[in-house]
């Protein structure tokens, strides 16, 4: 079992749908990013949470300790949306290293 | 402020031959991370370096290797390729080492061995 689980696999949104992308992973971390990667191959980091709730214009991350879980949302989605969204996992161990998803290909329609 | 510059973005080498891939870091970030990102792996944490450093290294073998200049420059190479070291080459920046500092990538670049 890998240690960070994302789901779906594969998302394809009409134009204005929610969106919700989840993480679940099995360690201890101090910290978990969702990153976005668009074709081309650059990331960038969406959010780091380490707790409760984060906002960035239309996109919303939660995340809950207690539960190893986080969700990704997006609000009244748009086709340049249209990415891979990876959750990446801080141990909270001594190694400071990042642990990945397998990430969300997220497709949305006009 | 610039973000992280890696070069080059692409390259292609022939197998047995060896590579250097650099990262220049985001001005005053003194930590780099590197990463490989393939089709059937995914991304895989290559190793970190803070102030010139090896500070964690990820599973890979020992023709991967790096370092990190005074300026925080990174260097990554990789001796006697082999077809399956064609990937995407990511790094990172952050601030600082240590937990809880947000990472910030580069645009990677893609390697292909033929």
């Amino acid at each position: 079992k890998n240690e960070v689980e994302q789901s779906p696999q594969n998302l394809t949104a009409q134009e204005g749908e929610f969106i919700t992308i989840n993480c679940s992973y099995s360690v201890g971390i101090s910290a978990l990013h969702w990153l976005q990667q668009h074709p081309g191959g650059g990331i960038v980091s969406l959010f780091m949470l380490s707790s409760g709730k984060k906002k960035h214009g239309r996109l919303i991350a939660t995340i809950n300790i207690q539960e190893k879980h986080s969700s990704l949302h997006i609000t009244a989605s748009h086709p340049r949306d249209s990415a891979v969204y990876i959750c990446a996992v801080l141990s909270s161990g001594s190694a400071r290293q990042l642990t990945f998803g397998s990430g969300t290909q997220l497709t949305v329609l006009p | 402020k610039a973000g992280v510059t890696q070069t080059p973005r692409y390259l292609i080498k022939t197998r047995g031959q060896q590579v250097t891939l650099s990262c220049s870091p985001i001005s005053g970030h003194r930590s780099v991370s590197w990463y490989q990102q393939t089709p059937g792996q995914g991304l895989q944490f290559l190793f970190e370096y803070f102030s010139e450093t090896q500070r964690n290294k990820g599973n890979f073998p020992g023709r991967f290797s790096g370092r990190q200049f005074s300026n925080s420059r990174s260097e990554m190479n990789v001796s006697t390729l082999e077809l399956g070291d064609s990937a995407l080459y990511l790094c990172a920046s952050s601030l600082m080492e240590g937990r809880g500092t947000e990472a910030f990538f580069g645009q990677g670049t893609r390697l292909t061995v033929v």
